[in-house]
């Protein structure tokens, strides 16, 4: 049974950037039955994809976050990460990470951490 | 934009069917997915490629997915099943989720 937990700083200051570590437990990263991605969901607000990192080489991310978004993987340490550079205000979320499952564009997320509040400061 | 619209909430009376929907612009040419998320707590998939239930999720779970709208169907709702419902779908090369429906089982 796969699982997944995030961890990282609960506070970033504005115009830095956000760096999280996405731990898998319970399988290899490097099996090519999942991808990784991360959501994020506003405090009181709905769910917001912000990227998947597919085969380990490609990044797919919403295209209001493209050029601040970077997934990357550490197979030795079977973690993977998110970057997201120049945060404001309107990055303050909880931010989960979660196994993409499916294929071409018919894919899903399951399971999810359980999640880490970031909270953007001035 | 590329929106997947749901209704922002829907009431059901403990053992009656509860039906909560997602409308999106020829969403049913592609695969729905939906997530139920209890306060508090991470999303957790309850549905997927429209109509498959994941391992655990009980049978009172169903789903379907037809020209605009997909639809999550909860029949002999339960207190337990009062959640916030997330459907998901692909727009675009782009990942989307619906606004969400918060159910609640009174």
């Amino acid at each position: 049974q796969l699982q997944l937990q995030e961890s990282g700083p609960g506070l970033v200051k504005s115009s830095e950037t956000l760096s999280l570590t996405c731990a898998v437990s319970g399988g290899p990263i490097s099996s090519s039955r999942h991808q990784w991605g991360w959501i994020r969901q506003p405090p009181g607000k709905g769910l917001e994809w912000i990227g998947t990192l597919y085969y380990g080489v490609t990044t797919y991310s919403r295209s209001s976050l493209k050029s601040r978004v970077t997934i990357s993987v550490d197979t030795s340490k079977n973690q993977f990460s998110l970057r997201l550079s120049s945060v404001t205000a309107a990055d303050t979320a909880v931010y989960y990470c979660a196994s993409e499952m499916g294929y071409s564009s018919r894919t899903w997320f399951d399971p999810w951490g359980q999640g880490l509040l970031v909270t953007v400061s001035s | 934009s590329h929106d997947l619209t749901q209704s922002p909430s829907v009431s059901v009376s403990p053992g009656q069917t509860a039906s909560i929907t997602c409308s999106g612009d020829k969403l049913g040419d592609q695969s729905a997915f939906w997530y139920q998320q209890r306060p508090g707590q991470s999303p957790v998939l309850v549905m997927y490629q429209d109509t498959t239930r994941p391992s655990g999720i009980p049978e009172r779970f169903s789903g379907s997915n037809s020209g605009n709208t997909a639809t999550l169907t909860i029949r002999g709702a339960q207190a337990m099943d009062e959640a916030d419902y997330y459907c998901q779908a692909w727009d675009s090369g782009a990942v989307v989720f619906g606004g969400g429906t918060k159910l609640t089982v009174l």
